[in-house]
């Protein structure tokens, strides 16, 4: 069965600092990956996503980047962090296509970003 | 761009009781899918229902249906017999279908906190 971890599961740093959240998948090949956020009281706003190595797509422009160095690894980088750039951070993942008409996606537990 | 709407920030429910989540949302396609998460103080997200727009027939699961209406583009989660686990922020959330190079991006939309009593 898949799986996917995300890690750490709560963050503490300073604006200006710099940031990694990384994620992984197992147990699938090629999925499709995700960044959403969340930000405090409000609904999944999607960062970036990527249907293979080195391919990235952002859908906002924001402070952050994305990179997928490894087939079933995806993060989210930041050279300097902003006070806006707080909020929750979930990876996700789903079949590619041709393999998943009707395929989900399948959420890590996310992490807590607070910039101080 | 397509856009998802729940209009009810906070919805209680007494225990073995049912509640309705509503959920409608904008597309000029004619084909695509309609989810339902829940997300419980864990913050974990967790696939509840899904629905193809070409399925006449509504999606169960358990306790868990939906009304779908694709003239009205409205998309309604029923939870019967509701339970204290239940208590949860529920995202209702749209996709299109995938095309080459793109990937199975959901809008999500703004959540429905979800009360259970006693």
């Amino acid at each position: 069965s898949q799986t996917i971890h995300q890690w750490p599961a709560t963050l503490v740093q300073p604006v200006g600092s710099p940031l990694s959240l990384e994620c992984t998948v197992e147990g699938t090949s090629n999925p499709n990956l995700y960044w959403y956020r969340q930000a405090a009281g409000r609904g999944l706003q999607l960062l970036f996503y990527s249907v293979g190595i080195g391919q990235i797509s952002s859908e906002v422009p924001q402070n952050l980047s994305a990179s997928r160095p490894q087939d079933r690894q995806f993060i989210l980088s930041s050279k300097k962090l902003l006070l806006s750039d707080s909020g929750f951070y979930l990876c996700a993942w789903s079949l590619p296509r041709g393999q998943g008409y009707n395929s989900p996606l399948h959420f890590g537990n996310g992490t807590r970003l607070t910039v101080t | 761009a397509q856009t998802v709407t729940q209009s009810q920030p906070e919805m209680s429910v007494q225990e073995a009781e049912t509640v309705t989540l509503s959920c409608t949302y904008d597309t000029s396609e004619s084909d695509y899918y309609l989810f339902w998460y829940k997300q419980p103080p864990s913050r974990q997200m967790i696939l509840v229902i899904r629905q193809e727009a070409y399925k006449q027939q509504n999606a169960t699961e358990n306790r868990f249906s939906v009304n779908f209406q694709k003239a009205a583009k409205s998309f309604s989660l029923k939870i019967s017999d509701s339970q204290l686990g239940d208590a949860a922020m529920y995202f209702c959330a749209y996709r299109d279908l995938e095309n080459t190079g793109t990937a199975s991006k959901l809008t999500f939309g703004t959540g429905t906190r979800l009360q259970v009593t006693l």
